[in-house]
């Protein structure tokens, strides 16, 4: 079947420090692979994509890379703003458009 | 603003009532989804389609109907509202190919006392 697991949160952060969020995923085929972010109140924005194996999906200082031989899209950042603040879901979606959740990682930046 | 948009914002039932929550895009997205967003659990699935005349159900259906009359509705009925029900709700919505992300709305939260 299909699953997405991602690192089980809170994660509380200085700002500039490193982050990582770590996904790992069960799929049948070819899956495209998501993260989302979603601010308090508001709904999930698509923040990276990647749809095949080694490709890289960025997105305003985020990055991920598709590693199919760990099942792995791991989230990173170099530097973390107090913006970055925000619950992030590790996604999938295989064949007919069927997307599968993480249960999310809600990430505090401290200044 | 090119989107999806869901109405109500908030709303509070009593056990029993029954009401719809309202889903709209203008993208003209064939797939459209519901989902409900719990504590620790992640989005579940509840109602999804793939075009106008076409529906289904997803992880945790019972208690929710849908209907899809138009590519650009999708709403979902809550037909004798339970407190187990109680949760934030999120319309979205995508072109087909597995490669496009999900566009969201941004939520209803729903209270069944």
């Amino acid at each position: 079947g299909n699953s997405v697991t991602q690192m089980e949160g809170p994660v509380t952060l200085s700002e500039e420090a490193f982050l990582t969020i770590n996904c790992t995923y069960t799929a049948t085929g070819y899956p495209s692979l998501f993260w989302y972010v979603q601010y308090p109140g508001e709904g999930l924005q698509l923040l990276l994509k990647a749809t095949k194996a080694d490709d890289k999906g960025s997105n305003k200082g985020f990055e991920a890379t598709y590693r199919k031989e760990t099942t792995s899209f791991h989230l990173e950042k170099g530097s973390v703003q107090v913006s970055d603040s925000a619950v992030y879901f590790c996604a999938l979606s295989n064949t007919g458009n069927q997307f599968y959740f993480g249960t999310g990682t809600s990430l505090t930046v401290i200044p | 603003n090119a989107g999806v948009t869901q109405t109500p914002k908030f709303q509070v039932l009593k056990t029993g009532q029954s009401m719809t929550l309202q889903c709209a895009q203008d993208m003209n997205h064939e797939y459209m989804s519901w989902y409900r967003q719990d504590p620790g659990m992640g989005l579940r699935l509840i109602h999804y389609s793939v075009g106008a005349g076409i529906t289904d159900q997803g992880e945790v259906p019972n208690g929710y109907n849908v209907s899809r009359s138009t590519t650009e509705d999708f709403p979902l009925r809550l037909l004798s509202a339970a407190p187990s029900q109680t949760s934030v709700y999120f319309c979205a919505s995508t072109h087909r190919g597995q490669g496009d992300g999900y566009t969201f709305g941004s939520g209803t939260r729903l209270t069944v006392v």
